[in-house]
């Protein structure tokens, strides 16, 4: 089947740096998307990733690996408003999104 | 974990003709369902929010009139594209929200519809 694993939640310091990993195995793949949801509000895209690498866009980054069904979002000098629900979605054969369970992460002062 | 489905997971129509895209819970009830819809690389954009037996609240410029939605059960909620015109291709996600316990609130997001109006 069909599985997009990231961890439930983590919790970080205000101005430190943070990684959420993501591993998936699904039939096929066409790309994978990072999105941050603030509680009640839309997904808002991140990050799009479909060949191996880095991908730096201003204090997050987005990594991702093919071979090893992983990608991970760094993000810098966390701010408050950091604080939200970090999706991870794989792109299959179908182009049907599958998605992760999402991480909710807690930025303390 | 919980799985949300939607039915179909794409469909091309010509101008005119009306789509109806299901949006089923599969292990869980949703009291709210949402319906979004996302251009390429975009975020998801919030289209209305279903809840069930009741109408649905439809976001600004969103219209009601165009976009049907009936939630009629817990764990069934469409979308009907009325008279679709090629404007209306998209990729139409829906989501359902799970009150676990009443404790912890988790919204699921379907695979999505591709829609292509010709």
């Amino acid at each position: 089947g069909q599985n997009i694993d990231q961890p439930t939640e983590m919790t970080a310091t205000e101005g430190a740096i943070v990684q959420i990993n993501c591993t998936y195995q699904t039939s096929g793949f066409n790309g994978l998307f990072w999105y941050q949801q603030h509680a009640g509000e839309a997904p808002t895209f991140l990050s799009y990733n479909v060949l191996d690498g880095l991908e730096e866009k201003g204090r997050f980054s987005s990594f991702l690996s093919r071979s090893k069904g992983y990608s991970y979002l760094l993000l810098k000098e966390l701010q408050m408003k950091d604080s939200a629900s970090y999706l991870c979605a794989v792109m299959d054969s179908n182009y049907q999104l599958i998605w992760g369970a999402g991480t909710k992460l807690i930025i303390k002062p | 974990g919980a799985v949300v489905s939607q039915h179909p997971s794409r469909v091309i129509c010509k101008s005119g003709t009306s789509v109806k895209i299901e949006c089923r819970s599969l292990d869980f009830q949703a009291t709210t369902m949402f319906w979004y819809r996302q251009f390429p690389k975009q975020s998801l954009m919030l289209m209305a929010t279903s809840n069930e037996g009741s109408k649905a609240t439809y976001e600004q410029g969103v219209e009601k009139d165009k976009f049907l939605i009936n939630h009629a059960s817990l764990t069934l909620s469409t979308l009907t594209v009325t008279s679709a015109h090629p404007e209306d291709s998209s990729f139409y996600i829906c989501s359902a929200r799970d009150l676990e316990g009443g404790v912890r609130e988790t919204q699921y997001f379907g695979p999505g519809t591709r829609l292509l109006v010709l």
